[in-house]
Order: structure tokens, then C-alpha cells, then sequence
């Protein structure tokens, strides 16, 4: 099977801009999760979409935000950029329902960077 | 919600020895944990994980075990080589909620 991918790997965006980011879960995982990861505070949890709909929701400002299609990709929107929302934004996909074992994978994740 | 807490954050080791991370959780409830690797520029890899009605689990080098009463959980790599140099992280499920993760360790191994 194919892993989980995101497009794009890089972006350059400006203070004020905003952006769409891409997931592609792994064939047949029905939940995607997304992370912010930045040295300072390490993985940070923004939202889980299962089936389409928002499951699980992180501890972040309405600027973030995103939806899952019907195929389970998954798209995160950042609006009106800062500087401090530079970071590497991660993917993981998981298998379906709502098991408690459900083991996650991670993409290798889209670095953004905010100047 | 939970609150997973990782030691230490860096960690250096000769190649050959063992090296040991530790995490603590603070939620007695959750029941799932799994253990990342993530090496320079790419995503974290799932190396290992165990689920609560379990103590212990191996997988060649490397080992989880699990003290429920405690509240913590360890990551034991033995016989270390340049290659497990990475970033490793753990992280704590309850019941298909979100994973809570912990702040990550830098493994270094020196050859």
C-alpha cells in the first residue's frame, strides 16, 4: 500500500496570506489527523476528520481549519498567515471506526514558511 | 485531558549500549501508546506500540513495557547502532480520541 502523502512538501507564504495544504491517507484509513510540529513545542494536535466530519478538535485559533472529502483526502486551510505559524505541518491517517487501537501513520509532513 | 510528560530530551549513548526513554500519562484511562521515530526531514514512523492489557511487548532491539498502576511507559533499545540516532517520541490514546504526544527525545548514538 501506498503511505500517507501531502502536497505540497514546501511553501513560502507572506504575513496575511493564506493557505491550503493536501492529505492522502492511506487506501482504506477513513480518519486523518493534523499536526503542527515546531521545535519549540513539539507536536501540536489541530483536528481529526473522520467520514467527513470533525471528530477531534485541537487547541487553535479559527484561522485553522479544514474538511475531508469523500475519498478521505483531506485538506487544512491556514488563513490570514503569521510569522509563528511557520512549521512543519504533519498528516497521519488511521484505519476506521473508532477503535481504540487504531495505529497511525504520518506523511512526511509540508514545511511552511511564514516571512 | 491528557497530559503526556517525556525524559529526557536528549540522550546520548556509545553504540552497543542500551538506551531507555521514559514517559508518564496522566490519564489512568488511556489504553493505547505508541512509540515514533523521526529522523531529519521526514514524518514520524510507527517503531513500536503497546495497548493496555499489556506489560510488555518486544520486537526485536527494541521493547515497550508498561506500568498501569504507575502511570508510565518505556522505550528500551538495545544493542544501539548510528542508524536509531533520531528524534523519538511517545504517545498516549484514550478510546479514539485524540493521541496526546510527549516533547521528544534526541537519540544520538556514537559510533
Amino acid at each position: 500500500k501506498a503511505g500517507v502523502t501531502q502536497t505540497p512538501r514546501y511553501l513560502i507564504k507572506t504575513r496575511g496570506q493564506q493557505v491550503t495544504l493536501s492529505c492522502s491517507p492511506i487506501s482504506g484509513h477513513r480518519s486523518v489527523s493534523w499536526y503542527q510540529q515546531t521545535p519549540g513545542q513539539g507536536l501540536q494536535f489541530l483536528f481529526e476528520y473522520f467520514s467527513e466530519t470533525q471528530r477531534n478538535k485541537g487547541n487553535f485559533p479559527g484561522r485553522f481549519s479544514g474538511r475531508q472529502f469523500s475519498n478521505s483526502r483531506s485538506e487544512m486551510n491556514v488563513s490570514t498567515l503569521e510569522l509563528g505559524d511557520s512549521a512543519l505541518y504533519l498528516c497521519a491517517s488511521s484505519g476506521s471506526g473508532r477503535g481504540a487501537y487504531n495505529e497511525q501513520f504520518f506523511g512526511p509532513g509540508t514545511r511552511l514558511t511564514v516571512l | 485531558g491528557e497530559n503526556v510528560e517525556q525524559h529526557p530530551s536528549t540522550l546520548s549513548v556509545q553504540e552497543g549500549d542500551s538506551a531507555v526513554i521514559k514517559c508518564t500519562y496522566s490519564d489512568s484511562a488511556s489504553n493505547y501508546f505508541p512509540w515514533y521515530k523521526q529522523e531529519l526531514g521526514k514524518g514520524p514512523q510507527l517503531i513500536i506500540d503497546i495497548r493496555s492489557n499489556v506489560g510488555e511487548k518486544k520486537d526485536q532491539r527494541i521493547a515497550v513495557t508498561l506500568n498501569k498502576t504507575a502511570k508510565h511507559f518505556s522505550l528500551h533499545i538495545t544493542e544501539t547502532q548510528p542508524e536509531d540516532s533520531a528524534v523519538y517520541f511517545c504517545a498516549a490514546r484514550l478510546n479514539g480520541n485524540q493521541f496526546y504526544f510527549g516533547t521528544g527525545t534526541s537519540l544520538t548514538v556514537i559510533p
